[in-house]
């Protein structure tokens, strides 16, 4: 059973497009995150949801948004994709937002092209 | 905001050595993680270290939270060709719900 999913693993689309990437989250935990990996592997937090509230916002074009339907779920959506927009997103859930709790399981990724 | 910096950037070694990377910061953490990504997958979770001074194992993966709670080691003993990847540290400051990542050490193990 895969802890942390996301779908797709692969997703290539033109300028402009609105797209969205799905991520589940089998191990009851309570907070789920957002990171984007660029080509020099720097790992930058985006957003974190914890029981389905937003703790988490950096600074991130407003054409990104986060929607959690329930603890288990956490998704993305990108309006007007842009070319800088191309980069491997990883979903993240941990039992809870601090301390050791704070651990974090990440999903196998979404590598987004935009042409 | 935090500066997490991770030595060395990258690494070629023999199998059969042993590995020692490590993270600095400028500021105390209460938390520090160590990963382990491979090409095209999600990072792992190695080991967490939670205490001033612990000193974690995970079979040939051995971690340290340095007692300044300002650094962490990972070391690798006996590498071998699976070790290969790219090992990112995490440090959690603190009352902030983030955790910082370093920039990676990638690691070649040469058979």
């Amino acid at each position: 059973d895969t802890a942390v999913s996301q779908t797709p693993k692969y997703l290539v689309t033109q300028m402009g497009n609105d797209k969205s990437i799905k991520c589940e989250q089998n191990l009851g935990h309570d907070t789920m995150y957002w990171y984007k990996q660029d080509s020099k592997k720097f790992l930058k937090i985006m957003f974190s949801y914890n029981n389905k509230e937003l703790i988490i916002n950096e600074t991130v074009p407003n054409r990104f948004s986060p929607k959690s339907p329930d603890k288990a779920h956490l998704n993305l959506h990108i309006n007007s994709l842009e070319l800088g927009d191309s980069a491997v997103y990883f979903c993240a859930s941990s039992q809870g937002p601090g301390g050791y709790t704070n651990t974090q399981y990440f999903g196998p990724g979404t590598r987004l092209t935009v042409l | 905001g935090q500066q997490l910096n991770q030595s060395p950037q990258s690494m070629f070694i023999q199998e059969g050595e042993d590995v020692s990377m490590n993270c600095t910061s400028s500021s105390i953490f209460n938390t520090w993680l160590w990963y382990k990504q491979e090409p095209g997958e999600g990072p792992v979770l190695l080991i967490a270290l939670y205490k001033a001074g612990e000193l974690t194992s995970n079979g040939r993966l051995t971690a340290q939270f340095g007692i300044t709670r300002k650094d962490s080691f990972l070391n690798i003993s006996a590498s071998i060709p699976s070790d290969v990847g790219i090992y990112f540290c995490a440090g959690q400051s603190a009352g902030s719900y983030q955790l910082t990542f370093g920039k990676g050490t990638k690691l070649s193990v040469i058979p």
